[in-house]
């Protein structure tokens, strides 16, 4: 299994430029989220999704859109750049808490590596 | 609302010495509690949980937490510091309502190993 996968690794925008940052699962996980850590702030809610086709917001959604058109795939979109919008972004996935059929407990949330963004 | 408090953000001990980082918790309902560590430049990786089942909890590289209700703590801890656990280190909560599992995490507190 490759767990968590995130693409890119880091990323470069101009104020105003539009992007998607990537993030796949393939541990057939129900649910998925996206945070961002900032220095001093630790990580903070995004978005967030407890299966296919049903997405909520998390603590910090403003400018970023999701959806989750399958169970391996959460893509979050930053639809306008800001500077704000500088920091290291993750991507995390868990089983329901109904299943933990994989052996560990239902709550334990895998994250990806991160992707590394820099809006100037 | 669910949150955690991490007092100190940056702690130094030296390698052979205690490890001792603070968490405390805030929760109107019976908490589900983590701890992740994060080495430079990569993702989290669980350290350990807490979920009920009993209050002394042992995790992975020789690290332990203890829950403490009367004190609304969930303090992490290990014998010997290895030069091996400099990283970060963050305490989170999570709340499970509607199916989900939505992590709030606090601060971060950086441990650092001197020889």
């Amino acid at each position: 299994n490759a767990g968590v996968t995130q693409t890119p690794k880091f990323q470069v925008l101009k104020t105003g430029q539009s992007m998607t940052l990537q993030c796949a699962q393939d541990m057939n996980h129900e649910y998925m989220s996206w945070y961002r850590q900032d220095p001093g702030m630790g990580l903070r809610l995004i978005h967030y999704s407890v299966g296919a086709g049903i997405t909520d917001q998390g603590e910090v959604p403003n400018g970023y859109n999701v959806s989750r058109s399958t169970t391996e795939d959460f893509p979050l979109r930053l639809l306008s750049a800001a500077p704000s919008q500088t920091s290291v972004y993750f991507c995390a996935s868990s089983p329901t808490l109904a299943l933990g059929t994989s052996g560990r407990a239902a709550d334990e949330q895998f994250f990806g590596p991160g992707t590394r963004l820099t809006v100037l | 609302a669910q949150s955690v408090t991490q007092l100190g953000s940056h702690v130094s001990v030296s390698e052979g010495a205690l490890v001792l980082l603070r968490c405390n918790y805030s929760s109107s309902v019976p908490p589900y509690l983590f701890w992740y560590v994060q080495y430079p430049n990569q993702g989290l990786q669980l350290l350990l949980k807490y979920t009920s089942a009993a209050t002394l909890v042992k995790g992975i590289n020789g690290f332990e937490a203890e829950f403490k209700k009367s004190e609304t703590s969930f303090h992490l801890t290990k014998p010997s510091a290895h030069m091996s656990d400099a990283a970060e280190y963050f305490c989170a909560v999570s709340d499970i309502a509607g199916g989900g599992n939505k992590l709030t995490f606090g601060t971060g507190t950086q441990l650092k190993v001197e020889l």
